[in-house]
């Protein structure tokens, strides 16, 4: 069974830090990895993808990648309280579906 | 930006009628996908319909549910019988590529929020 795994939090951060928000992944042969941001009710947004080993960065949203590691991980610098949400892990193992990890929630305290 | 768009936003229906929820992909989308979230668990892969036919789909997928392009522009779930345990949030969701080594991003739209009665 492919598995994609978060900590469900809450993660707490003041405005204004850095939210590292972490994932890892059972599939070895995984080639693209996806970060969704999801506020309650709502349907998951896309934040970044990233295909290869390193560092990919948007904004204040930077994605790290260790397939060595089986690993994933999303920094939001500068954080916000508008960034409070879920934030969905997924991964496509090859093939048609994409598996999505339980989510972190994140709080931004003002 | 163009973006999928699904209906209804709510759907109630009794346990065992028939529901049909619709979706428009982005239009230069290829590939096509159907999600569902119970509340307060993970979005689930349903279904992905690729050239007009299901390409993969998961084991919550049985005889019950059934997807369709009748035209160039919808995708339609279609739930024959419905459960109690159907009532979820249903995802549509269309992206660029799919079934490869490297995958495009899924563009979810609004969602249909079931509530089986």
């Amino acid at each position: 069974q492919k598995e994609v795994e978060q900590n469900s939090g809450p993660l707490s951060v003041p405005e204004g830090a850095i939210a590292s928000l972490n994932c890892t992944y059972s599939d070895r042969g995984s080639q693209s990895f996806f970060w969704y941001r999801q506020y309650s009710g709502k349907s998951p947004e896309l934040i970044m993808f990233i295909y290869s080993n390193g560092d990919k960065e948007d904004g204040r949203f930077t994605a790290q990648l260790n397939k060595a590691s089986q690993y994933v991980s999303l920094l939001i610098r500068d954080s916000q309280p508008s960034d409070s949400a879920t934030y969905l892990c997924a991964v496509n193992p090859g093939g048609f579906k994409t598996i999505f990890g339980a989510g972190t929630r994140l709080f931004v305290k003002a | 930006e163009p973006e999928v768009t699904q209906t209804p936003s709510h759907q109630v229906t009794q346990m065992g009628q028939e529901v049909i929820l619709r979706c428009v992909p982005i239009s230069n989308h290829l590939y096509f996908y159907w999600y569902r979230q119970i509340l307060g668990q993970k979005v689930e892969f349903l279904v992905s319909f690729y050239n007009n036919e299901i390409s993969e789909k998961s084991e919550i997928f049985d005889d019950q549910f059934s997807v369709e392009r009748p035209d160039g522009s919808n995708f339609t779930l279609k739930i024959r019988s419905t459960k109690l345990e159907d009532s979820a949030m249903y995802f549509c969701a269309s992206s660029t590529t799919g079934g490869g080594e490297y995958n495009s991003p899924l563009h979810f739209g609004n969602g249909t929020r079931l509530t089986v009665t």
